[in-house]
């Protein structure tokens, strides 16, 4: 089936500093999609991508779909302490019979010293 | 409701029993989905429903997992003969269409089976 390789597995960061993160498959998505999860919660939608070489910000959260469109990134400015948590990269193919379903990365846990 | 809600939040179980989890989607969703997450993985996809159509089950690990929807609302996932590599956050989520971006997910449920 298919894969998406997130990396880096876990972070350890000081408040203040910056975030990235990434997400690469071995198959083509059209759109990409940003999660977080706070422990004991489901996972919350932080940003959406639809199109290859999308750019798009939520706050201090910039994502891109990549040009090829088997990879996208999360970049988190100016981290602070609730920024604490489980970020997961999701993929959704076009069309089908499961155009809802998404496939999702393994996750990475970001941890931030005050 | 409000948001998507899993019923119990917790439960453990011994091996070889039968459980049902219980999902209760927000309501006017039509579409509702079940992952699975084990401890420091990514969402596993399970069963996927959309309205009135046939469920893609193509995630289902084995016939001891079986899910339904009654009345196009609440679902439950049954897991039969539960077995220790069942233990997992069974997450439920729902969205307004089967178009996979506006997810919402429940809390999940814990199962232990000892």
């Amino acid at each position: 089936g298919q894969q998406l390789n997130q990396s880096p597995q876990s972070m350890f960061i000081q408040e203040g500093e910056d975030v990235s993160m990434n997400c690469t498959s071995s198959s083509i998505f059209n759109t990409w999609l940003w999660y977080k999860q706070d422990p004991g919660e489901g996972p919350v939608l932080l940003i959406a991508l639809y199109k290859a070489g999308e750019l798009t910000s939520n706050g201090r959260l910039t994502a891109q779909f990549g040009i090829t469109r088997k990879d996208s990134f999360l970049n988190i400015s100016a981290s602070i302490p609730s920024d604490v948590g489980i970020y997961f990269c999701a993929g959704r193919n076009a069309g089908g019979t499961s155009y809802g379903k998404l496939t999702f990365g393994q996750g990475t846990i970001l941890t931030v010293h005050p | 409701g409000a948001g998507v809600s899993q019923s119990p939040s917790n439960k453990v179980t011994e091996k070889g029993k039968d459980v049902e989890l219980r999902c209760d989607p927000i309501s006017g969703h039509t579409a509702l989905y079940w992952y699975r997450q084990s401890l420091g993985q990514g969402l596993e996809f399970l069963i996927y429903f959309q309205g009135n159509s046939a469920p893609d089950k193509s995630g289902l690990p084995s016939d001891r997992f079986s899910a339904e929807r009654t009345g196009g609302s609440v679902s439950t996932l049954t897991i039969q003969r539960t077995q220790q590599e069942d233990s997992a956050v069974y997450l439920c989520a729902s969205s307004l269409s089967g178009q996979g971006i506006g997810y919402t997910f429940g809390s999940g449920t814990r199962l232990t089976v000892v």
